[in-house]
């Protein structure tokens, strides 16, 4: 079975803070994403890496950076963050194919900015 | 134009109907569809992908796909109340093969008992 674990469940953070979400994926994807969910907005793709080192903007990557030093981690970092970021986030996977892509979530990160 | 639309629900049925979602989409190039799952606070999970027109059945569940009039679809039969979640349409776009998929906002199923 394919696995992607988001190490972080819940998270409470401050104002202006440094987030960091971790990602890890035991398939060998290439491809890695984060979104975030918001109720009435459906999922929303933030960053995605389709390789080591290699990232592309999504829809909305303001305020957020993202880091893929190895193949089956995949970070994001909020680098001050702010109260219009909480949200659900949510990690995923995929390995590139003409028809397929596939993608596989985590479980995903709860995080409240007070 | 939303590039995937779906309607949000919620789609009421009784225990053991026919739930029918459906699912348009703008890019007339795509070419592999997909259903998601998402039970209130959980991550989305697969159930069904589909990529030649006509239908494609996996248990209880049926995907229907039309290129001609850019639909898809996804029949439950004999609907349990364990089927009650949001029902997540993707799409991948015809240009490149980046890996990205578009998803639909989702529509909310409840099967009542």
């Amino acid at each position: 079975d394919v696995k992607v674990t988001q190490s972080s469940r819940y998270l409470v953070k401050r104002t202006g803070e440094k987030v960091f979400l971790e990602c890890v994926q035991d398939m060998d994807h290439e491809n890695m994403f984060w979104y975030r969910q918001d109720p009435g907005l459906g999922l929303r793709l933030i960053y995605f890496s389709y390789d080591v080192k290699m990232k592309e903007k999504g829809d909305i990557p303001e305020g957020y950076s993202v880091s893929r030093e190895k193949k089956e981690r995949f970070s994001l970092i909020l680098e001050s963050a702010s109260t219009n970021q909480t949200s659900m986030y949510l990690c995923a996977s995929s390995s590139p194919s003409r028809l397929g892509n596939t993608i596989y979530f985590g479980e995903g990160s709860w995080l409240t900015v007070v | 134009q939303k590039e995937v639309e779906q309607n949000s629900g919620p789609l009421s049925v009784p225990e053991g109907a026919i739930a029918s979602l459906n699912c348009t989409y703008s890019d007339r190039g795509s070419q592999s569809f997909f259903w998601y799952r998402q039970y209130s606070g959980k991550s989305p999970e697969l159930i069904m992908s589909i990529y030649s027109n006509g239908d494609k059945e996996d248990g209880r569940f049926t995907a229907q796909l039309n290129k001609a009039s850019q639909y898809v679809s996804l029949l439950i039969r004999d609907s349990q109340p364990s089927d009650s979640a949001t029902y997540l349409c993707a799409v991948k776009p015809g240009a490149g093969n980046t890996g990205k998929l578009i998803f639909g906002q989702g529509t909310t199923l409840q099967v009542k008992p």
